[in-house]
């Protein structure tokens, strides 16, 4: 199976730039997307296909990468995107995920 | 707008089965694949398999084929995923799953939590 590794946690402070990182064991070519996860609630798709906002996304929110290497980077970070941020690739089956990075807002 | 709603909570005891549900609308129920995905805090999350409506035979990820039988009831626009020989490793939430028009899963339940406890 596709191993996706994130890093486990970050802390940033409201309005810094932050960069969650998600590396995959082989190739996914574009297909990785990213959720953000609120406790108590299901994920919610924020970036599909490497780097297209999903509906209603923010545009603080910007995806990017291929192949192995992909980013999911909130500029300005805000006190509500706490959350834990998980990775998906679609490319290779069975379809995987990153064990996620919680992100605090200090 | 479409919509899954997922069944209540389950307490079940070690060795025993159990199945949940995922009530679909707002969309044509044998248009698109239903996934299954389980998240726990040892594996995080995790794709069971995935049914599309119209066939009758489903997708599995290989850890879960004989751990997992998914079914759906188009009469209803319903999935169903059932858990055989329950154990304490089987305590996690379910989630039922749909893709959007792109890739990646745009629509969720809001899970159905499964503990396993004598």
């Amino acid at each position: 199976d596709t191993v996706l590794t994130q890093s486990p946690a970050l802390a940033v402070s409201p309005g810094e730039r932050v960069s969650i990182s998600c590396r995959a064991s082989e190739g996914v070519s574009s297909y990785m997307h990213w959720y953000q996860q609120k406790p108590g609630q299901q994920p919610t798709l924020f970036i599909y296909e490497a780097s297209n906002r999903a509906s209603g996304v923010p545009a603080r929110f910007s995806g990017s990468g291929s192949g192995t290497d992909f980013t999911l980077t909130i500029d300005p970070v805000e006190a509500d995107d706490t959350a834990t941020y998980f990775c998906q690739q679609s490319w290779n089956e069975p379809l995987t995920f990153g064990s996620g990075t919680k992100l605090e807002i200090k | 707008q479409v919509k899954l709603l997922q069944s209540g909570a389950a307490l079940v005891k070690p060795g025993a089965s159990v199945k949940m549900s995922c009530k679909t609308s707002g969309y044509t129920f044998t248009d698109y694949w239903v996934s299954w995905v389980k998240q726990s805090h040892v594996q995080s999350l995790e794709l069971i398999g995935q049914i599309y409506p119209d066939s009758t035979t489903p997708n599995f990820n290989e850890k879960f084929r004989d751990k997992a039988t998914l079914t759906v009831d188009k009469s209803t626009s319903t999935a169903y995923l059932e858990l055989s020989r329950l154990t304490s490793e089987d305590s996690a939430i379910y989630y039922c799953t749909r893709r959007g028009y792109f890739p990646g899963f745009a629509y969720w339940g809001q899970g159905t939590l499964v503990t396993v406890s004598s």
